[in-house]
């Protein structure tokens, strides 16, 4: 089965700072089929990226997805207050699609 | 806009059922794939089960096979989970999720749009 690990768990930045995450696979995923997606505590989450590197409809150009293969990154290039949340990537190219990541936890510093 | 409106969550005890509807707007419904997806208290996202736009082709998570159906009607542009046997282990918040694949379900099938989910609680 193909596992996708995020890291880290946590990350802890100020508003204004650039946010990294990582999202790897075990196995490579075919077409780059990632996405990535946002969720603030007690809303549902939303499409940020798919396709490894297509922002939504409506997403801001701060955030930016890369990668192939089995290694993706989300970017954020400059922290918004409303930026802080969690994150999780997701794989679809298999159907069942397989389990999303863990998680990566962006706080305030 | 897309409007994605879950409802019928709520308290069901061990082995009962519950039917979850997801009332759908704002886009073609039977053009597209619909999906739910479910979140535990406090933990991560978990895919149950999915449709194809024409309702032909229905899918489940190895958790919701035998125990869960999807279903749709399109002259109503509503999404339905019918889920018995229930356990501890299905509460949850569930969302219905519009699948950005237009009304294929499978391989490149991501979730484009979500409703804001209804919890599901299953305790005695």
């Amino acid at each position: 089965e193909n596992v996708l690990t995020q890291s880290p768990g946590t990350l802890s930045l100020s508003p204004g700072e650039r946010a990294t995450l990582s999202c790897r696979a075990s196995q490579s995923i075919t077409n780059s089929y990632l996405a990535w997606y946002q969720q603030k505590p007690g809303q549902a989450p939303r499409l940020l990226i798919y396709g490894a590197s297509i922002r939504a409809t409506g997403i801001p150009d701060r955030f930016s997805g890369s990668g192939s293969g089995t290694d993706f990154t989300l970017t954020v290039s400059r922290l918004e207050p409303e930026d802080f949340a969690l994150y999780y990537c997701h794989q679809y190219a298999t159907s069942p699609p397989l389990p999303f990541g863990g998680g990566t936890k962006v706080e305030i510093k | 806009e897309v409007q994605l409106l879950e409802s019928g969550g709520g308290l069901v005890q061990p082995g009962g059922s519950l039917r979850l509807s997801c009332a759908a707007s704002g886009f073609t419904f039977n053009s597209y794939a619909m999906s739910w997806v479910r979140q535990a208290p406090g933990k991560g996202l978990e895919w149950v089960s999915a449709i194809s736009g024409a309702g032909t082709g229905t899918y489940y998570a190895d958790s919701a096979k035998g125990r869960f159906i999807i279903s749709r009607d399109n002259s109503k542009n509503t999404l339905y989970l019918q889920m018995d046997s229930l356990r501890a282990e299905d509460t949850a918040v569930y969302y219905c999720a519009k699948v950005g694949s237009g009304g294929y379900y499978g391989s490149g099938s991501y979730f484009q749009d979500w409703g804001q989910g209804t919890l599901v609680t299953v305790s005695s």
